[in-house]
């Protein structure tokens, strides 16, 4: 089955830097990339997502890319704020009924 | 529009008892899966299900089981419960393949299990 590896486990950044979280993914099938952010206690929430046909897609302060040849797709923070700490999930699948995730970054924006 | 709603939010039960969890998926959603998350091991696929048929399922042992009902609500069940079972049980809702919509996901809150 796909196997899915996130990177870093925690994160801490200045506020109004930029944060980068990795993923890579093992099923080259796989064509559907959601991350999700969670905050503590809080349910997971979609927050982008990429599809295997794009490169790259932006939604003001996020972006996220996607290397299918290196399997590896990051997300990028820009501008960080402190309501942006929280944990971020990154998952692949191919089929978009069963999700692979990853462990999770704990992303903590220092004021 | 109603998000989606998991019962109980918290429970405690002892070693080898049985517990159900129900979800409730957003109105007109007829995908339900359901995920065990742990510190560890981050989010864990048990399956899902769509049309009241177990579509997908992920590597957990036969004592998780669950089933969906007409209405597309669904109920998960353990038996037998271990300790290492004791994590935040999440089920998510969907038209029925997210890659043919824009929203992905709908994750409910979540019932905390803890086993004692």
């Amino acid at each position: 089955g796909e196997n899915v590896e996130q990177h870093p486990s925690t994160l801490s950044v200045q506020e109004g830097d930029s944060a980068v979280i990795k993923c890579t993914y093992s099923d080259s099938a796989s064509n559907y990339f959601p991350w999700y952010k969670q905050e503590l206690g809080k349910r997971p929430q979609l927050i982008i997502d990429i599809r295997s046909n794009v490169g790259e897609k932006k939604d003001q302060r996020i972006a996220v890319t996607l290397n299918k040849t290196a399997k590896h797709f990051s997300l990028h923070i820009t501008e960080t704020q402190p309501e942006d700490s929280a944990v971020y999930f990154c998952a692949a699948s191919k089929t978009g009924n069963q999700f692979y995730f990853g462990t999770g970054t704990s992303l903590t924006v220092i004021p | 529009k109603a998000g989606v709603t998991q019962t109980p939010r918290y429970l405690i039960k002892t070693r080898g008892q049985q517990v159900t969890l129900s979800c409730s998926p957003i109105s007109g959603h007829r995908s339900v899966s359901w995920y065990q998350q742990t510190p560890g091991q981050g989010l864990q696929f048990l399956f899902e299900y769509f049309s009241e048929t177990q579509r997908n399922k992920g590597n957990f042992p036969g004592r998780f089981s669950g089933r969906q009902f007409s209405n597309s609500r669904s109920e998960m069940n353990v038996s037998t419960l271990e300790l290492g079972d004791s994590a935040l049980y999440l089920c998510a809702s969907s038209l029925g393949t997210v890659m043919l919509t824009n929203y992905g996901y709908t994750f409910g809150s979540g019932t905390r299990l803890t086993v004692v």
